[in-house]
């Protein structure tokens, strides 16, 4: 089965500028969550869909992130405007969902977009 | 104290010999749990779901101490391309099953 998709890979961009990244989860998978990493770190949840709603966006900077989920499958995540401190690789990842059985709660990711500010 | 916790290392190990690290979580009502590996510039994939009886895949072997809140994973055997930041990660119905990471250990094998 065809895994996570992303896009793009790298993306460098000045400060003060905008940025969108695409993700594309595997066929059928209900939960879709975008994640910052920092290099040393573990991978920082910024925020969890099911389906087209959104489970969890608390750690979202709301102020300049922003994501969308319109149709329940692939989704966007923008920052606006960017500033030095984004500079991560976000990556997208995907579940089946249905948390009951740990099968459903197995995450895979995409290959992520390593962002650049400067 | 961090939700889920884990010893960075680097553990430096020779290889052919067996290697073990824990990570420890916070929450007793934690409902599942992972061993994902992660190389460098990569992204995390999953290694191994640990089941409450445990589970054994070929050289690994994740285990799961609910009465002392860890998961383990013990590595026989290492080869040099086991060399990579182990990541543990759990979740409960409580949040919504999302996945809370620890910050992982990272593995050097030697030749």
């Amino acid at each position: 089965e065809a895994g996570v998709a992303q896009s793009p890979r790298y993306k460098i961009i000045e400060k003060r500028q905008s940025v969108a990244f695409w993700c594309n989860p595997i066929s059928g998978h209900a939960t879709l969550y975008w994640y910052q990493q920092i290099l040393g770190q573990g991978p920082k949840l910024l925020i969890q869909f099911q389906n087209n709603g959104v489970v969890d966006d608390s750690q979202l900077p709301k102020d300049r992130f922003s994501a969308e989920r319109l149709k329940g499958v692939d989704s966007t995540l923008k920052i606006q405007p960017a500033k030095l401190e984004d500079s991560a690789v976000y990556l997208c990842a995907s579940s089946r969902g249905g948390g009951r059985f740990i099968r459903n709660t197995e995450a895979f990711f995409g290959q992520g977009t390593r962002l650049t500010v400067v | 104290r961090k939700e889920v916790e884990q010893d960075p290392g680097p553990f430096n190990v020779p290889e052919g010999a067996t290697v073990a690290f824990n990570c420890t979580y916070s929450n007793s009502a934690s409902q599942s749990f992972f061993w994902y590996r992660q190389d460098c510039r990569k992204e995390p994939k999953l290694l191994m779901s640990v089941y409450s009886s445990g589970n054994e895949d070929g050289r690994f072997t994740a285990q799961l101490n609910r009465a002392s809140q860890y998961i383990s994973l013990l590595i026989r055997d290492s080869k040099l391309s086991d060399s990579a930041t182990y990541l543990c990660a759990v979740n409960n119905e409580d949040s919504n099953y999302q996945l809370i990471w620890g910050a992982g250990t990272k593995l050097i094998i030697k030749p």
